[in-house]
């Protein structure tokens, strides 16, 4: 069984193009979070989705961030008009519908987001 | 709002030696705890988790960690450790109710052959 699977692993985007990032749970996960970390902090919480559903987003930025995860294909983070602070490592997690592992969350091995 | 402070940020140690690095939670209500571990190249890993029942709890690699209410602490401990524990460490707490995981900073944790 794969694991949460995140692409690309790094990113490079100059200031004012956009950023997409990609997270394909685990199979047989519904659940999808996205944390961002940036330099010298922990995980930070951004959103929480489940299929075509955006649950909890009060971790998102107001403006240029947005979240989907449709019913077919990966989870997507967008972040438009790229901005230096926007660089940090995202990570993706998944989490399964139901079971005893219900309340885990497994991550993905993130994205890393330079803006120059 | 719940916040996570983990006080050491970078502990070194030579190999056999005992390890207990501290997690303290602000949020006093019921809370999910959980230990996540980096290693170097690889992404994070569950360690450890607390829902409720025995306060102890033990995880994988030898590792444990103790809920203590009272002091809403949450330390992470193993009596010896092995050069393949260097790693980055991070406690997370989960509000009841709630899906997303608290982070606190991390500790580096350096193990001298």
């Amino acid at each position: 069984n794969a694991g949460v699977m995140q692409n690309p692993r790094h990113l490079v985007r100059r200031r004012g193009q956009e950023a997409r990032l990609r997270c394909s749970p685990m199979k047989g996960h519904s659940h999808v979070y996205w944390y961002r970390q940036l330099p010298e902090e922990g995980l930070k919480f951004m959103v929480y989705l489940q299929k075509e559903n955006i649950i909890d987003e009060s971790g998102m930025p107001k403006e240029r961030f947005s979240a989907e995860f449709p019913k077919e294909g990966p989870s997507i983070l967008r972040i438009q008009q790229v901005v230096r602070g926007d660089s940090a490592a995202y990570f993706c997690a998944s989490s399964p519908t139901s079971g005893r592992r219900r309340d885990e969350q497994f991550f993905g091995p993130g994205t890393r987001l330079t803006v120059l | 709002a719940q916040s996570v402070s983990q006080h050491n940020h970078h502990v070194i140690l030579s190999e056999a030696a005992s390890l207990e690095l501290g997690c303290n939670y602000s949020y006093g209500g019921t809370v999910n705890l959980f230990w996540y571990v980096q290693y170097p190249g690889q992404h994070l890993q569950l360690l450890l988790k607390y829902f409720s029942g025995d306060p102890l709890v033990k995880g994988i690699k030898g590792f444990e960690a103790e809920f203590i209410k009272s002091k809403f602490s949450f330390n992470l401990r193993k009596p010896s450790v092995q050069w393949s524990d260097t790693a980055e460490y991070f406690c997370a707490v989960k509000n009841f109710g709630n899906e997303k995981l608290t982070f606190g900073t991390g500790t580096r944790l350096t193990i001298i052959p």
